[in-house]
């Protein structure tokens, strides 16, 4: 059964820190994307990776920054959460064409105090 | 902005009635997709679409495209209260190495 799992269902930050958010897919998939969810504007795209190593902007990279250093893992980065980053943040993972069929993890709900 | 909007935002119906969500979206596309949204978890895919293919059906769900009207729509014949969740539609863009989602419809099935 394809799995992608993230680090943590519920996390609480203070404004000024740094947050790491962990994502690993054991399907072998080389793409992989970090979305933020909020009520009312859907899924935004944060950064993609097509492979190791490379990574794209998405719509909102703004205040993000992406890893990959191995395929399976991609971690989005918060250098210095601020409150307007509070949010639900999906991951997912596909392969091939960046258009096929995503299987998303279960999602990590922050709360930036 | 969206590349998908979903319509109705909201769709409340008894168990055993059908749903109908729509999708409308803006530019040439590759396939659609929708997605399930259990509350507070990930997404999950139901169906893809391709743009030369007009019509498909997986169990209970029929998806139609109309590339023409850049419109898609998503059945849910004799509905149960699993059927609860968010439905988001999904294209991939000009380029074609992203998906962008609609906001969604939240979908209530009543026992």
């Amino acid at each position: 059964d394809v799995k992608v799992t993230q680090s943590s269902r519920y996390l609480v930050k203070r404004t000024g820190e740094k947050v790491f958010l962990e994502c690993v897919q054991d399907m072998d998939h080389e793409n992989m994307f970090w979305y933020r969810q909020d009520p009312g504007l859907g899924l935004r795209l944060i950064y993609f990776s097509y492979d190791v190593k490379m990574k794209e902007k998405g719509d909102i990279p703004e205040g993000y920054s992406v890893s990959r250093e191995k395929k399976e893992r991609f971690s989005l980065i918060l250098e210095s959460a601020s409150t307007n980053q509070t949010s639900m943040y999906l991951c997912a993972s596909s392969r091939g064409r960046a258009y096929n069929e995503q299987f998303f993890g279960p999602g990590t709900r922050l709360t930036v105090l | 902005s969206q590349q998908g909007e979903e319509d109705p935002q909201a769709l409340s119906i008894q168990e055993g009635e059908n749903a109908t969500m729509n999708c409308s979206y803006k530019t040439s596309i590759n396939n659609l997709q929708w997605y399930r949204q259990n509350s507070g978890r990930g997404l999950v895919h139901l169906i893809l679409i391709r743009s030369n293919e007009r019509e498909k059906h997986s169990g209970r769900l029929r998806v139609t495209l109309d590339t023409s009207k850049k419109s898609s729509s998503l059945l849910i014949t004799a509905s149960r209260a699993a059927d609860t969740a968010s439905y988001f539609c999904a294209t991939d863009n000009n380029a074609g190495n992203m998906l962008t989602f609609g906001g969604g419809t939240r979908l209530m099935v009543k026992p």
